[in-house]
Parts: C-alpha cells; sequence; structure tokens
C-alpha cells in the first residue's frame, strides 16, 4: 500500500532557528513530490515540486531534497520567522491520476 | 491569472438537503481533482476529470456523491441527502498537465457543514 508518513506531527521553535521536516514514503516508484503549506482554515499553497529524475529544488528560504531509493524527502526551512506558523503538507503522486498527503506537521515559530 | 476559485466558501445543509460544489481551475487548465479534508484528518483523493471525462473516481463513495467537469463551465462535486458525516472541506485542484507532470494547484476549498 502506498502511504507517506510525516514526522514530527508538530513542531514549536523560536524564531530564528533552521528547521527540518520529514516526510517519507513507501514504494521508491514515485512520478513526483510536492511539498505544501496550509494556513488554518485556507487553501493549500504550492511550495516546491520536485521531479522524480530530480534531487533538491529551492524557493527562498525553503529547500526541498529527494532521495527515491531510500523513500526520503525533507524540507528545510532557515531562519524561520513567525509567518512560517503553519501546517506543512507532503504529497507524492505514484501515477494512478493522485496525489496521495501525509497527515502534515504542525508548525509554530514564536517571536 | 486567478487561482483556483471554489464557491461557495461555506455552505449549510440540513441532513438530506442536496449540496453543490462548483471548481473553476485556472485558465488553461484541463485537470480537476477533488479532495476532501474531514475535521483533524489529511486530505483524501476523491475523483481526477478532464474535460466531459471522469478519469479516476476511486475515491469517491459509492452513493450519494457524483462529479462532473462539462466542457463549459465550472467542475461540480455534487452530494445528494447529506448526512452529518458529510461535514469537511472540499477541495478542488487544477494543472495544466496529468498529475504525473505538472504541478497542482488548489483553491482555498468549500466548508461544508451539515447540521
Amino acid at each position: 500500500k502506498q502511504e507517506v508518513t510525516q514526522i514530527p506531527a508538530a513542531l514549536s521553535v523560536p524564531e530564528g532557528e533552521n528547521l527540518v521536516l520529514n516526510c517519507s514514503f513507501t514504494d521508491s516508484a514515485i512520478y513526483n513530490l510536492q511539498w505544501f503549506r496550509q494556513d488554518p482554515g485556507k487553501g493549500l499553497t504550492s511550495l516546491l515540486l520536485i521531479q522524480s529524475s530530480q534531487r533538491e529544488q529551492t524557493s527562498g528560504r525553503l529547500n526541498a531534497s529527494l532521495d527515491k531509493s531510500s523513500g526520503r524527502s525533507t524540507l528545510y526551512i532557515a531562519a524561520s520567522q513567525p509567518g512560517d506558523s503553519a501546517t506543512y503538507l507532503c504529497a507524492v503522486f505514484w501515477g494512478y491520476n493522485k496525489l496521495i498527503f501525509g497527515a502534515g506537521t504542525r508548525l509554530a515559530v514564536h517571536p | 491569472n486567478a487561482g483556483v476559485m471554489q464557491n461557495p466558501r461555506h455552505l449549510v445543509r440540513r441532513r438530506g438537503q442536496e449540496a453543490r460544489l462548483r471548481c473553476s481551475p485556472m485558465k488553461g487548465h484541463s485537470h480537476v481533482y477533488w479532495y476532501r479534508q474531514l475535521p483533524e484528518e489529511g486530505l483524501k483523493f476523491m475523483v481526477y476529470l478532464q474535460k466531459e471525462n471522469i478519469i479516476d473516481e476511486s475515491g469517491m463513495p459509492k452513493e450519494r456523491f457524483s462529479a462532473e467537469f462539462p466542457k463549459e463551465g465550472p467542475s461540480i462535486l455534487r452530494i445528494q441527502q447529506v448526512v452529518r458525516g458529510d461535514s469537511a472541506a472540499y477541495f478542488c485542484a487544477s494543472s495544466p498537465l496529468p498529475g504525473a507532470v505538472g504541478e497542482l494547484f488548489f483553491g482555498e476549498g468549500s466548508r461544508l457543514t451539515v447540521l
């Protein structure tokens, strides 16, 4: 069964810390992996898309890596800010027409 | 280029009524996906449509739920005879390409409350 697991489920840190959010997935035969941000009561904002042939993608203070063979992806957030507080979702596309989501990591960055 | 537009944003229905949720994909996107997020749970795939075709409805409950994406107009998710367990946020996503290649862009969601 294809599943996505995110660790930790919740994280609370002081402003300025560098963070690592983990995502693991069963079955390495993925097409792509996408990281999203969800604010309470809001929709999903796409952060980074990594195709299966890529190892990492960067956007501003965000960097996502992909290791297909070990079934892992990591989202790195540099110099965290209170505005980064949200739930971060990892989603994997294995084909079969659907993205499968992890349960998310709830991040709180306090001043 | 406007994002994925969903309406209504909030919908309240009594048990037994019908709920219709609409999704207008981004301009140029012909692939639409519907997801459901139950309270305190993750997003679950419901259905994938292209214009006038249902490609994959493996996540749709067998009864009361239907979806369409007509040649003209928005995609519609229809829930007949709603029950309390249908209360959830329903998200629509669109893509210019099949999901294996293209990035999915999500709307703000429609939050259904069944009394």
